[in-house]
């Protein structure tokens, strides 16, 4: 069974630019969740998307970072304009929905200078 | 906002001990309960989770559930250097059904 893919792995920019970020979860995975994980700190939940509806986005700093999933399988993230303090590791997970087991892909480092 | 809190660490154990790392939560409501180990530059890793309360055993890890207190804990036993990662503890249910995680405890099993 392929695991959660993402893409790119790293992404160096610079202040004010705009990123995209790409997953592709696990076949079959109704759940799909975008972390933010600063150097040190544990993951942070931006955005959980169910199928394609958003079931929490609490946390995520809608005036410069937006996400989507296109027919409930792949999503992606945007950040437009960045900040230094955008830099870190954004991890993308799955789960089934059935079972809330999260699974995740390798995660894209960015840094912003 | 549900809170998941670790104690940072680092936690320091020799070869052979038992290291026991431990988490606690805020929502009452939290149904289902998770360890992730997370090694330098990679990604979480599930290694345990845990519903009901009491223990589960797995190899050489049990997570321990007091949903009263509001405690889960991960005890990992015969700890051996290839243990020495980040731990991260993860809490899923609630009013908004969402995964929350703690910041991690830093575990170093020493030769």
């Amino acid at each position: 069974e392929a695991g959660v893919a993402q893409s790119p792995r790293y992404k160096i920019i610079e202040k004010r630019q705009s990123v995209a970020f790409w997953c592709n979860p696990i076949s079959g995975h109704a759940t799909l969740y975008w972390y933010q994980q600063i150097l040190g700190q544990g993951p942070k939940l931006l955005i959980q998307f169910q199928n394609n509806g958003v079931v929490d986005d609490s946390q995520l700093p809608k005036d410069r970072f937006s996400a989507e999933r296109l027919k409930g399988v792949d999503s992606t993230l945007k950040i437009q304009p960045a900040k230094l303090e955008d830099s870190a590791v954004y991890l993308c997970a799955s789960s089934l929905g059935t079972g809330p087991e999260a699974f995740f892909g390798q995660g894209t480092r960015l840094t912003v200078v | 906002q549900k809170e998941v809190e670790q104690n940072s660490g680092p936690l320091s154990v020799p070869e052979g001990a038992i290291a026991s790392l431990n988490c606690t939560y805020s929502d009452r409501g939290s149904q289902s309960f998770f360890w992730y180990r997370q090694y330098s530059g990679k990604s979480p890793e599930l290694i345990m989770f845990i519903y009901s309360n009491g223990d589960k055993e797995d190899g050489r890890f049990t997570a321990q559930l007091n949903k009263a207190s509001q405690y889960v804990s991960l005890l990992i036993r015969d700890s051996q250097p290839s243990d020495s990662a980040t731990y991260l503890c993860a809490v899923y249910g609630g009013s908004q059904g969402n995964l929350i995680f703690g910041k991690g405890t830093k575990l170093s099993v020493k030769p």
